[in-house]
């Protein structure tokens, strides 16, 4: 069984840019996380989708924000990028929510020139 | 004081050692927590999931949960230079409420 993919699996862009990263979950898995991490802060959840509709959200701006398709796969996007959203982008796939096993992609890794 | 908190080593052991890793969290309300590996530029794999307070364990690894000192630990049993890695803890109340929460990481060193 595949497991989840994310792509692109490196990006480099500049201040004030927009990006949009995309994740496929395992197949038959319903909700996708995504998550960010850095040196700092460490792992720290921004959002949770299932049923295409955003069910959680982590303590992130505005500027983070997704969807989900009804394929159940995912895409993030970081509008007027800063600095400090360099960073390791993850997904993680489990079977529907509340399914608290999440398994995770390589992630995306983003940096902000 | 974080929610979770974790040594972020370096922990270095030599090969054949038991390892020991562990987590400490604030948050009384957490009842599912998981451990991951994270490799070098790898993301996080999954290594076990436990419920509650209690014991668990799979190969070489050993999971423990004690809920009411709010401290869990996992344990490597015949360690292998192949565990060298950083060893997440991640924990969350369930119920689909909120993401999962997470420790640093400690970076471990298995030395030949």
């Amino acid at each position: 069984k595949a497991g989840v993919t994310q792509t692109p699996r490196y990006l480099i862009k500049t201040r004030g840019q927009q990006v949009t990263l995309s994740c496929s979950p395992i197949s038959g898995h319903r909700s996708v996380s995504w998550y960010q991490q850095t040196p700092g802060q460490g792992l720290q959840f921004l959002f949770e989708y299932f049923s295409e509709t955003q069910r959680n959200k982590g303590n992130f701006p505005g500027r983070f924000s997704g969807r989900q398709f009804s394929n159940s796969r995912s895409e993030m996007n970081v509008s007027t990028l800063e600095l400090g959203d360099s960073a390791l982008y993850l997904c993680a796939s489990s079977l529907a929510m509340g399914y608290n096993e999440q398994f995770f992609g390589p992630g995306t890794r983003l940096t902000v020139l | 004081q974080k929610e979770v908190e974790q040594d972020p080593g370096p922990l270095s052991v030599p090969e054949g050692a038991i390892v020991s890793l562990n987590c400490t969290y604030s948050n009384s309300a957490f009842q599912y927590f998981m451990w991951y590996r994270q490799y070098s530029r790898k993301g996080p794999e999954l290594l076990m999931y436990t419920y509650s307070s209690g014991n668990k364990e799979d190969g070489r690894f050993t999971a423990q949960v004690d809920k009411s000192s709010k401290y869990i630990s996992l344990f490597i049993r015949d360690s292998q230079p192949s565990d060298s890695a950083t060893y997440l803890c991640a924990m969350t109340p369930g119920g689909g409420a909120d993401g999962l929460t997470f420790g640093k990481g400690t970076h471990l060193i298995i030395q030949p």
